[in-house]
């Protein structure tokens, strides 16, 4: 399948910081990028759903302030979480769908483990 | 509201058995299912997947049903090897929005 790539694998910040978070498909083009948050021994949640040159699409009780999205180009989307504390650390994983691609057709990155001290 | 669940929390099984993970979804609109699976500390990988339109799909050594009329779809593996431990979603999908189980983990002793 194809391959997604998340950078930082992970990282740790003090509480108060803005930590960006990348999200690239590295051989196809994703017209849509999801961005989930995985607590520990829980599901996937999805967070929000960005089409690339326009605004994300929140889900309920996610704050779009808080996390901003960005998905500038076909191939990278970014995930910032401003002034970050300690409830914020979580696993987040996005996922790419190309262009013609169906369900089945939506990839998912490595991950990325946040930290907030 | 929509929900996508799994009847257990973990599952352990003897290597070489064959392994039976179940899943009930709530959204009847719901069109698409995936199965995922998710090693610690990664992101999901896919293993197989199914339409609305069937009941049954097979890939290597797994099996999917889908069982439309009470909600529930399972995901059996065959011969289950120690590479296979690892928690496993199942997704449900609706006009392009995946929604995912809690998973369930699955543990194989050799």
């Amino acid at each position: 399948g194809a391959v997604v790539s998340q950078h930082p694998s992970w990282v740790i910040c003090k509480s108060g910081t803005s930590v960006k978070i990348e999200c690239r498909s590295l051989d196809f083009q994703a017209t849509t990028m999801f961005w989930y948050r995985q607590f520990p021994k829980q599901s996937l949640m999805l967070m929000a759903t960005s089409n690339e040159g326009s605004k994300a699409t929140y889900e309920q009780g996610v704050e779009k302030d808080k996390f901003l999205i960005n998905h500038a180009s076909l191939t990278l989307s970014t995930l910032t979480v401003t002034s970050a504390h300690p409830e914020d650390s979580s696993f987040y994983i996005c996922s790419a769908r190309g262009q013609a691609g169906g369900y089945n057709e939506q990839f998912f990155g490595p991950g990325t483990r946040l930290t907030v001290l | 509201g929509e929900s996508v669940g799994l009847h257990l929390p973990t599952l352990s099984v003897q290597e070489g058995d064959n392994s039976i993970i179940n899943c009930a979804y709530s959204n009847s609109a719901s069109d698409y299912f995936i199965w995922y699976k998710q090693e610690s500390g990664k992101g999901p990988q896919f293993i197989i997947d199914i339409r609305s339109n069937m009941d049954k799909r097979q890939g290597q050594r797994v099996t999917v049903l889908l069982n439309k009329t009470v909600k529930h779809l399972s995901l059996q593996i065959a011969a289950t090897q120690p590479g296979d431990s690892a928690v496993y979603f199942c997704a449900g999908g609706s006009q392009g929005n995946l929604i995912f189980g809690k998973g369930t983990k699955l543990s194989v002793k050799p």
